[in-house]
Parts: structure tokens; sequence; C-alpha cells
């Protein structure tokens, strides 16, 4: 089973439109990592949160990490044609400063012109 | 921010040969190197852990003998798919860290292997 779920596993969306992608572990997440790949290439590091409650945001992307620190938002704000690509939670779960990170399954997402 | 090279890009195969990946940190130095597989549509799978100069951690049902893992100096890690079979076709990214926290992992990317 996967440790990481990520909701939706793809998604489809209007230029201009908001969406928002979901994170869940069954377990304590010690960091979770926001990650954007596009197809064939290597992973091009979002945000990084780590306490309860925390939200970052960088350019029209938001990252929140829930309270109980088991569940993870992504949103992006009127989306563009370069937010297409993959996006990945990768997270901490061993914690102790655990050197290993756990990915969710990723979430595709299209962005229509 | 750090850059990490991988080669070859692409890579294809005929089955029963061996293929070698490199992994290296451009402008840091590595203590720590990770490679990971990614099948289509599916989440990045952690299969090793190598640290300069000792051998490398494997993660459960990843066979060592198979993906032999050497991390030689702190900008060069490889690894060598022996053997390969079409079932080891997939994409193989690694990523390097210089630290001890996570958010210091950069990663590399990428190389599509084809075994026919």
């Amino acid at each position: 089973s996967q440790e990481l779920e990520q909701s939706p596993q793809s998604l489809i969306v209007q230029e201009g439109k908001n969406l928002t992608i979901n994170c869940t572990s069954s377990k304590t997440l010690y960091g979770l990592y926001w990650y954007k790949q596009k197809y064939g290439e290597g992973l091009i590091f979002l945000m990084m949160l780590q306490k309860g409650g925390e939200e970052k945001s960088h350019e029209k992307i938001t990252a929140k990490l829930d309270e109980k620190k088991q569940q993870s938002s992504l949103h992006i704000t009127a989306s563009q044609p370069s937010h297409a690509g993959i996006y990945l939670c990768g997270a901490d779960i061993g914690g102790q400063g655990a050197q290993k990170l756990v990915f969710g399954q990723g979430t595709r997402l299209t962005i229509n012109p | 921010g750090a850059v990490v090279s991988q080669h070859p890009s692409r890579v294809i195969c005929k089955s029963g040969t061996s293929v070698k990946i490199e992994c290296r940190s451009l402008d840091f130095q590595a203590t720590t190197m990770f490679w990971y597989r990614q099948f289509p549509k599916q989440s990045l799978m952690l299969m090793a852990t190598s640290n300069e100069g000792s051998k490398a951690t494997y993660e459960q049902g990843v066979e060592k003998d198979k993906f032999l893992i050497n991390h030689a100096s702190l900008t060069l890690s490889t690894l060598t798919v022996t053997s390969a079979h079409p079932e080891d076709s997939s994409f193989y990214i690694c990523s390097a860290s210089s630290g001890t926290s996570l958010l210091e992992q950069y990663f590399g990317p990428g190389t599509r292997l084809t075994v026919t």
C-alpha cells in the first residue's frame, strides 16, 4: 500500500482556474516536501513544510500542512500553462533526522488554454 | 542551486547486458546519494542510499547483486544494472545530498533505460 496518497491522480483544468492537490499520510509527517516534475525529467523542489498548521507560498502556489501533520495540500491560483507537469509530495515519516523520503504517486496536471 | 547531472539520459540495451548510469554532483560535494526508480505514472521508489566510501544500503526487495552501486568519490555515484531484463526498463533518478537535511537533496534529470 502507498504510504503517501495523492489525489487526484490526474487533473485537467482551464487556464486561469484554481486547483488543489492533496497528499495524505497514515503516519505523522515530520517533513513534507512538494516537487514538480516534467515528464521524463528530474524533480524541482517547490516547498517544504514541517510545522503543523504551516503555510508557505511562492508566486501562485501555496502549500499547507494540517495541524495534525498528516495531510498537506498544494493550491495553485489562476493556473497557467507553465504550471503543467507532475506534482509529487515527498515525506520524511521516520523522524529523528531520517535520511529517506517516501513519495506519493504523483498528480499529473494539464492546463488547457 | 546545486546541480546534479546524470549520464546517459537515455539508454537502450539488449537483454542480458549490463548498463552503467552515472550520477554527478557538479558544484558541491555529495556525502550521500540516493537512487530511485520510477515506473510510468507511478511514484519514485527509493532503491538504495549510498555514502561516499562505504557500501550502499538497499531497500527491501531491491537485489543488491543486480543493481550495483558505487560511490567512490564525493561527486560521483554509479548504478550498474547487471544482466538487464525487459522488466528493468524504467526511469532511474539519482539525488545527492551534502548535509543531514533532506531539504538539501538535489535531484538529477533522470535516465530512461529500455531493455529490449
